[in-house]
């Protein structure tokens, strides 16, 4: 299947500072991005839909001016959590949907744990 | 929006016994419906998925159906491994949004 990569896997600031978190389709174009959150123990929650070279759309609840997402190409998506806090610790997922060829399956990337302190 | 209701959130079934997971959805414009697999502090691994023109898909020993009338589709798995505990969740996506909505997930633990 297609590859997702995110970078970092893991990481843990002070509160206050600003993370972000890369997302890359790495043998498809993905006209689509999509970043959810995972609290512990709990489902995936989606947080926006990026489209390449479009706004974000942002779920019901999630801060966009927080949780800002750039979709700068067809293989990369990036989510930047501004003036992060200790309750936006948490583990961030993308996944990405192909452009083409008849692919209708989202592909996940392998997370970021994120811990703020 | 799409809502997604799973059950049960939490399943113990014997080696070798049968497993049942059982979502509904509240979007009748939804037509897609994946199930994944999600292992402690990893990405979810899609195992099997159905398409609303379909009523049933087995794969192996995993087995989904869909019954879009009632807006239930199911997750069977047979003669369950050890391999086989994780937390499995239930997914949909209507054909007018590409977005996945995720069901609360059910974690499965198979007694030796």
């Amino acid at each position: 299947g297609a590859v997702v990569s995110q970078h970092p896997s893991r990481v843990i600031c002070k509160s206050g500072t600003s993370v972000k978190i890369e997302c890359r389709s790495l043998d498809f174009q993905a006209t689509t991005m999509f970043w959810y959150r995972q609290f512990p123990k709990q489902s995936l929650m989606l947080m926006a839909t990026s489209n390449e070279g479009s706004k974000a759309t942002y779920e019901q609840g999630v801060e966009k001016d927080k949780f800002l997402i750039n979709h700068a190409s067809l293989t990369l998506s990036t989510l930047t959590v501004t003036s992060a806090h200790p309750e936006d610790s948490s583990f961030y997922i993308c996944s990405a949907r192909a452009l083409a060829g008849g692919i209708n399956e989202q592909f996940f990337g392998p997370g970021t744990r994120l811990t703020v302190l | 929006g799409e809502n997604v209701e799973q059950h049960p959130s939490t399943l113990s079934v014997q080696e070798g016994d049968s497993a049942v997971i059982k979502c509904t959805y509240s979007d009748s414009a939804s037509n897609y419906f994946p199930w994944y697999k999600q292992e402690l502090g990893k990405r979810p691994q899609l195992i099997i998925d159905i398409r609303s023109n379909v009523g049933e898909k087995k794969d192996q020993r995993i087995a989904v159906t869909l019954n879009k009338t009632a807006k239930h589709f199911s997750l069977h798995i047979t003669e369950t491994q050890p391999e086989d505990s994780a937390v499995y969740f239930c997914a949909a996506r209507s054909s007018s949004a590409s977005k996945i909505i995720f069901g609360s997930g059910t974690r499965l633990s198979i007694r030796p």
